[in-house]
């Protein structure tokens, strides 16, 4: 069973268009979080929900919006795609403790690149 | 604010030879420490993490590293590397008793290993 999942794996789009990406867990975990990495690997974290509620929330273009409608699922919307967004995404989600010894290891999706032409 | 330093963006090594991927990291407070390994076109697999107690970690694949509290250290280390270890590996960090979970990754290294 796959534990972090994301549809598309591949999308290819023109300049201007909307697309989404949608990711689900099945760990029950109760954070999940977008992360873009660009042409260098870099990773670079976007949004981050815990319970549906929207905790991480970087410096992002508002043309960018995360949606959860239940904390297995996390979804990516972005509007007026652009040329600077062709990138991998990757979806990832994790148990998020306070105290203990459980540590913040996050599960990562398989990840989905965007091409924008 | 949390900082991760990965010191080499590049390390060719050849099959069967000893490698240390090196990472720094800056913190005001206690962290928990991670390694991962992204190989290509696939996403991030945990390799090891440190929580507490003994500071050499052991991980998958033969892989470990060893936590230095006074150098702010977690290297990463094999002992006989084989080509199938060819990959991007990233150090990451986060703070204990974070309510966010949040990950604070190094801009990773890549490793190669040829025949």
């Amino acid at each position: 069973d796959t534990a972090v999942s994301q549809t598309p794996k591949y999308l290819v789009t023109q300049m201007g268009n909307d697309k989404s990406i949608k990711c689900e867990q099945n760990l029950g975990h109760d954070t999940m979080y977008w992360y873009k990495q660009d042409s260098k690997k870099f990773l670079k974290i976007m949004f981050s929900y815990n319970n549906k509620e929207l905790i991480i929330n970087e410096t992002v273009p508002n043309r960018f919006s995360p949606k959860s409608p239940d904390k297995a699922h996390l979804n990516l919307h972005i509007n007026s795609l652009e040329l600077g967004d062709s990138a991998v995404y990757f979806c990832a989600s994790s148990q998020v403790r306070a105290t203990g010894l459980a540590g913040n290891e996050q599960f990562f999706g398989p990840g989905t690149r965007l091409t924008v032409l | 604010a949390q900082s991760v330093t990965q010191l080499d963006s590049q390390v060719p090594v050849f099959e069967e030879a000893p490698v240390e991927l090196r990472c720094n990291y800056s913190s005001s407070v206690s962290v928990y420490l991670f390694w991962y390994v992204q190989y290509p076109n696939q996403g991030l697999q945990l390799l090891l993490k440190y929580l507490s107690g003994s500071t050499l970690v052991k991980g998958i694949n033969g892989f470990e590293a060893e936590f230095n509290k006074s150098q702010t250290s977690f290297h990463l280390r094999k002992p006989s590397v084989h080509i199938s270890d060819t990959a991007e590996y990233f150090c990451a960090v986060s703070e204990r008793g974070s309510t966010l979970g949040r990950l604070y990754f190094g801009r990773g290294t890549q490793l190669t290993v040829w025949p």
